[in-house]
């Protein structure tokens, strides 16, 4: 079975500019929740989807969103870029009905803004 | 005071000695409990899953939970040079929105010498 699909894998944008980014969860998972990872913070839960609707959020600013589709892939927008927003975005899927909550991580994207 | 909390490290162990990872955390109502491991540049792998008190062994991985005293600890034995990673401690608990909630620390580097 395939795993955690994200693109893209490197990216590099300036200030001011809005990126998105996609992830396909592994078949059969309707679950997909988005981590940033920052040398100094860790990993930060950004937020989940399940049947397109997010149902699960972080302490991030607005100009973090998503949004899921009715495959299950999901994406992640930042508007407005910042220095501070240049790290590792995780993308995450999990089974529904999973009481443990494991999730199951993407090979991330790596966002460098200038 | 941060929900998960982990000693940075790094850690080093020579190989072949037994490394012990720690971690506490603050929410009581955490059930269940999760070890990471990510390498440098890589996602986090689910290593190791824990729900009740007491030990738990798979391989050379050994978890240890003591929910009384809210904290939770990895030990690998027999460490190996390809061990070296971040070990990622990860937090389980319900939120009062009803849905769950995936915490991270910040992560313990160790490093195993030949």
């Amino acid at each position: 079975k395939a795993g955690v699909t994200q693109t893209p894998r490197y990216l590099i944008k300036t200030r001011g500019q809005q990126v998105t980014l996609s992830c396909s969860p592994i078949s059969g998972h309707r679950s997909v929740s988005w981590y940033q990872q920052t040398p100094g913070q860790g990993l930060q839960f950004l937020f989940e989807y399940f049947s397109e609707t997010q149902r699960n959020k972080g302490n991030f600013p607005g100009r973090f969103s998503g949004r899921q589709f009715s495959n299950s892939r999901s994406e992640m927008n930042v508007s407005t870029l910042e220095l501070g927003d240049s790290a590792l975005y995780l993308c995450a899927s999990k089974r529904e009905g999973d009481y443990r909550n494991e999730q199951f991580f993407g090979p991330g994207t790596r966002l460098t803004v200038l | 005071q941060k929900e998960v909390e982990q000693n940075s490290g790094p850690l080093s162990v020579p190989e072949g000695a037994i490394a012990s990872l720690n971690c506490t955390y603050s929410d009581r109502g955490s059930q269940s409990f999760f070890w990471y491991r990510q390498y440098s540049g890589k996602s986090p792998e689910l290593i190791m899953f824990i729900y009740s008190n007491g030990d738990k062994e798979d391989g050379r991985f050994t978890a240890q939970l003591n929910k009384a005293s809210q904290y939770v600890s990895l030990l690998i034995r027999d460490s190996q040079p390809s061990d070296s990673a971040t070990y990622l401690c990860a937090v389980n608990r319900w939120r009062n929105t009803g849905f769950q909630k995936l915490v991270f620390g910040t992560g313990t580097r160790l490093l195993v010498s030949p």
